[in-house]
């Protein structure tokens, strides 16, 4: 079964530096994701990308935040100046199609990654 | 606001007794409801969706627009079933799942 891939699963920054999170989705899927979860706390949504665009951000997705589809198959989330409240497991997530389409359109739900886990020192 | 409620942190079982998982959601009109599970910190593996009615791994979850509930169950729990539990919603108009904090299962042998 496809899956999402997420590199590197751990990464250590210093703080004040910028990170760069990769994911390859699933190869069919048009909409991309992520998801961050601080340890101890709820999977909380950064961002959603579709068609070369942000889709839908959360208030979290800040200016330090950004997302970028290189090339075809990779989805990157980069953080330009990272705080110690960043460290936290980041996921990516893929869907086939919009989540809520219409009536024609079957739901597709998210596929997730194993996830980064970002440590800021 | 919308909101996705697991009132319980840990909740343990002896293997071969029924499970239940609560989830209750605020939302006012048609949700999207899923259970994923997360075994051992790895990736979150969606396990269930109320759209498809369907029972994966013995897993059931009917959701209750009354009680805005979407509560999943097993009949008889097995070891292997021990892991974290969240519920998520997301309803039209938004790409965004909005998640419970989660619910860790213990299946005590």
């Amino acid at each position: 079964e496809p899956e999402v891939t997420q590199t590197p699963s751990h990464q250590v920054t210093q703080m004040g530096q910028e990170v760069i999170l990769r994911c390859v989705p699933i190869s069919n899927h048009l909409y991309f994701y992520w998801y961050r979860q601080i340890l101890g706390q709820k999977v909380e949504f950064l961002v959603s990308f579709y068609n070369n665009e942000i889709s839908e951000k959360s208030e979290i997705f800040d200016d330090q935040f950004s997302v970028e589809r290189p090339d075809g198959s990779n989805f990157t989330l980069k953080i330009r100046s990272t705080k110690l409240e960043d460290s936290a497991m980041y996921f990516c997530a893929s869907s086939e199609r919009r989540p809520f389409g219409q009536v024609l359109y079957p739901y597709q739900p998210q596929h997730f990654g194993d996830g980064t886990r970002l440590s800021i020192l | 606001a919308q909101r996705v409620t697991q009132p319980e942190k840990l909740l343990s079982v002896f293997k071969g007794a029924p499970v239940e998982l609560k989830c209750n959601y605020s939302y006012s009109g048609s949700p999207e409801l899923f259970w994923y599970v997360q075994y051992s910190r790895q990736r979150l593996q969606l396990l269930l969706r109320h759209i498809s009615r369907e029972s994966i791994k013995g897993f059931t979850a009917d959701l209750n627009k009354g009680e805005t509930s979407f509560h999943l169950k097993k009949p008889f729990a097995q070891e292997e079933d021990s892991a974290m539990y969240y519920c998520a919603l997301g309803w039209p108009g938004t790409y965004k799942y909005i998640f419970g904090t989660g619910t860790r299962l213990k299946v005590l042998a």
